[in-house]
């Protein structure tokens, strides 16, 4: 069950910054951390962005996120072509008592 | 090397039962809550299960209750999902994801395994 919105694909040119929106609720975003996660093609996801705006180490600091009310954002700037990638949000769901996971979002380096 | 392994998927009619495993290494398991992710053939990722580092807190995707069973044997460095009762729409990749931290609420997937394949068909 889906119960975070993300726009289904974003694209942009080699060195300019995309923005990810992940738009949920005050069960889950608006009183939650938020994380993000990468999954390249083919193989499985990988942690991007915990705590809405911590970065694991090793996460090069072109990836951003952030949050206001029941919104959250991802930022990747300076875009590369290994940045190719499905991207989804996630976050606990006090309601459901459980996790809930953004639709995913393909970002596609023109 | 951190790491965690699924095994255990096949395919499987429906109505038949499966038990999934995942073996972690290079970390101290039981300071960790522990979960399960699947992720449908073309599809978003939805998580199923987790438990926490001491097994006092479990819950599960709705779609799920009644059916699955997540469990863990610290001793083993092992974390369990038993899906009896499965359906064709419980067709997926299923991951085992370490946590960040040792309780459920607002924890972070920060390891992920390569997945088991579950195929629910007839």
């Amino acid at each position: 069950q889906s119960v975070l919105t993300q726009p289904p694909s974003v694209s942009g040119t080699p060195g300019q910054t995309v923005t990810i929106s992940c738009s949920g609720s005050s069960s889950n975003i608006g009183s939650n951390n938020v994380n993000w996660y990468q999954q390249l093609p083919g193989t499985a996801p990988k942690l991007l962005i915990y705590g809405n705006s911590q970065r694991p180490s090793g996460v090069p600091d072109r990836f951003s996120g952030s949050n206001s009310g029941t919104s959250a954002s991802l930022a990747i700037s300076g875009l590369q072509s290994e940045d190719e990638a499905d991207y989804s949000c996630a976050a606990w769901d006090d309601s459901l008592n459980g996790y809930v996971f953004g639709t995913g979002t393909k970002v596609t380096v023109l | 090397e951190v790491q965690v392994v699924e095994s255990g998927g096949g395919l499987v009619q429906p109505g038949r039962s499966l038990r999934l495993s995942c073996a972690a290494s290079g970390f101290t398991f039981d300071d960790s809550a522990m979960h399960w992710v699947r992720q449908a053939p073309g599809k978003g990722l939805e998580w199923v299960s987790g438990i926490s580092w001491n097994s006092g807190h479990i819950d599960y995707v709705d779609s799920v209750k009644g059916r699955f069973t997540i469990s863990r044997d610290n001793a083993r460095n092992s974390l369990y999902l038993q899906m009896n009762s499965l359906r064709p729409e419980d067709t997926a990749l299923y991951y085992c994801a370490k946590g960040a931290w040792q309780y459920l609420a607002n924890d972070a997937f920060d390891v992920w395994g390569q997945g088991t394949m579950v195929t629910v068909s007839s």
